[in-house]
């Protein structure tokens, strides 16, 4: 089954404003990651955040890790259409058997011009 | 430095034949993933392999295999193709290094995407 869950499903915003994605999971994770996805082609890392951290930066995305709750969040400060694209949360649980990341189902955000 | 490639990129067999993907990656990467990518299942976790070793297997029958070879290049192959097969099938790889900076970030082909008739 999988472990990460974001929501929402879709987003659509207006360019210049912010996106937050949210992502929840259900085990133990070493870190989590966010992806980010155009149609129909491969993922790109965007950021990863350790378990022991609460929130990094980077440019315009921030992430919030909270894991008691098991949960983070994602957010795209002013946006623009070329951020247009799937983006998808990854945990990889703890093993001592290699990698193993499970990715959520994913948000599709549509920034409009 | 070089991305990782997969070929083919698009691929239609019909519901019986084989397939072998093939995936090249970065320089130095010696771990090699493989997830399929459907629209109703989203991303899967195929298998894993570093050092030529398979270290991890999704929940998929064992008509989906693959190996890897000296060099780090991965094959997967699917036996006895089946309708619900066709999805974009991608490759990622990463350094895997323990406690290196970004040891276990992937990074993706554009995938191959396979259609079963």
């Amino acid at each position: 089954s999988q472990q990460g869950e974001e929501d929402p499903q879709a987003l659509s915003i207006q360019e210049g404003e912010n996106a937050t994605m949210n992502c929840s999971y259900k085990t133990s994770i070493n870190n989590l990651q966010w992806y980010r996805q155009n149609s129909g082609r491969g993922l790109v890392h965007l950021i990863l955040i350790r378990s022991n951290e609460r929130e990094k930066h980077s440019g315009r995305l921030r992430v919030t890790l909270d894991t008691s709750k098991k949960s983070s969040s994602l957010l795209i400060t002013a946006s623009r259409a070329a951020d247009t694209a799937s983006y998808f949360c990854a945990t990889d649980a703890l093993s001592n058997y290699g990698q193993n990341f499970v990715f959520g189902p994913g948000t599709r955000l549509s920034v409009l011009p | 430095k070089a991305g990782v490639t997969q070929t083919p990129r698009y691929l239609i067999k019909t519901r019986g034949q084989q397939v072998t993907l093939s995936c090249s990656p970065i320089s130095g990467h010696r771990s090699v993933s493989w997830y399929q990518q459907t629209p109703g299942q989203g991303l899967q976790f195929l298998f894993e392999y570093f050092s030529e070793t398979q270290r991890n297997k999704g929940n998929f029958p064992g008509r989906f295999s693959g190996r890897q070879f000296s060099n780090s290049r991965s094959e997967m192959n699917v036996s006895t193709l089946e309708l619900g097969d066709s999805a974009l099938y991608l490759c990622a790889s990463s350094p895997n290094l323990q406690g290196a900076e970004g040891a276990n970030v992937l990074t993706f082909g554009a995938g191959s995407r396979l259609t079963v008739l």
